[in-house]
């Protein structure tokens, strides 16, 4: 059981907009800290696509967006294509857990 | 460019200890935060453990608590993790993370994020 909770999946046709929560407690994400999201293919590693929140490194499309509010944060896809299929994953950071970063569990994106 | 490569992998029986080891190279690897995640077949991303810059600071998940052991040479820009009383469910992925350094000095934060991640090393326990 994951300390933050997203959807198991999420499907959107080309084109569409896409949304995926990420929800936590007064002690993660409610308490102030800042939400990252990683986007994962089949068998590589993780990438960064947002930190902080709301910002994107270099080279990461402007169809990809952060926010959050309360307990809760969101990864907005805009403009889905066909590559965006792929595992998506918040973390944070728990203050009732010593040193924690917490992950949700994550969430399949399909593109239909 | 900034490269984490793991090595260390492999099988282990239950019980058993294992060390992995991540060779970082293209960045002031003392000025960084360093962390371990793992991913079990099939399953979500798990955090392990952190160190500080300095190697003063270390942070373990509850679930490798008095079983792992971080550590950190950064004369020779390596991470390491001493795995020991292995268990079935400890079979996963594990990768070495890069976190950022917004004042140059190594200090954890709690707001970090991981950035790159290394290709990973697969760890199996089993008999």
């Amino acid at each position: 059981q994951s300390v933050l909770t997203q959807p198991p999946s999420v499907s959107g046709a080309p084109g569409q907009r896409v949304t995926i929560s990420c929800t936590g407690s007064s002690s993660n994400i409610g308490a102030g800290y800042d939400v990252h999201w990683y986007q994962q293919f089949p068998g590589t590693a993780p990438k960064l696509l947002i930190y902080g929140n709301i910002n994107r490194p270099s080279g990461v499309p402007d169809r990809f967006s952060g926010s959050n509010s309360g307990t809760s944060a969101s990864l907005a896809i805009t403009g889905l294509q066909a590559e965006d299929e792929a595992d998506y994953y918040c973390q944070s950071y728990d203050n009732s857990l010593s040193g924690s970063r917490v992950f949700g569990g994550g969430t399949k994106l399909t593109v239909l | 460019e900034v490269q984490l490569l793991e090595s260390g992998g492999g099988l282990v029986q239950p019980g058993g200890s294992q060390r992995l080891s991540c060779a970082a190279s293209g960045f002031t690897f003392s000025n960084h935060v360093m962390s371990w995640v793992r991913q079990a077949p099939g399953k979500g991303l798990e955090w392990v453990s952190t160190i500080s810059g300095s190697g003063g600071g270390t942070y373990y998940a509850d679930s490798v608590k008095g079983r792992f052991t971080i550590s950190r040479d950064n004369s020779k820009s390596t991470l390491s993790l001493h795995m020991n009383s292995l268990r079935a469910d400890d079979t996963a992925v594990y990768y070495c993370a890069k976190e950022p350094s917004l004042d140059g000095s190594g200090t954890y934060y709690e707001n970090n994020w991981f950035d790159p991640w290394g290709q990973g090393t697969l760890v199996t326990v089993s008999s």
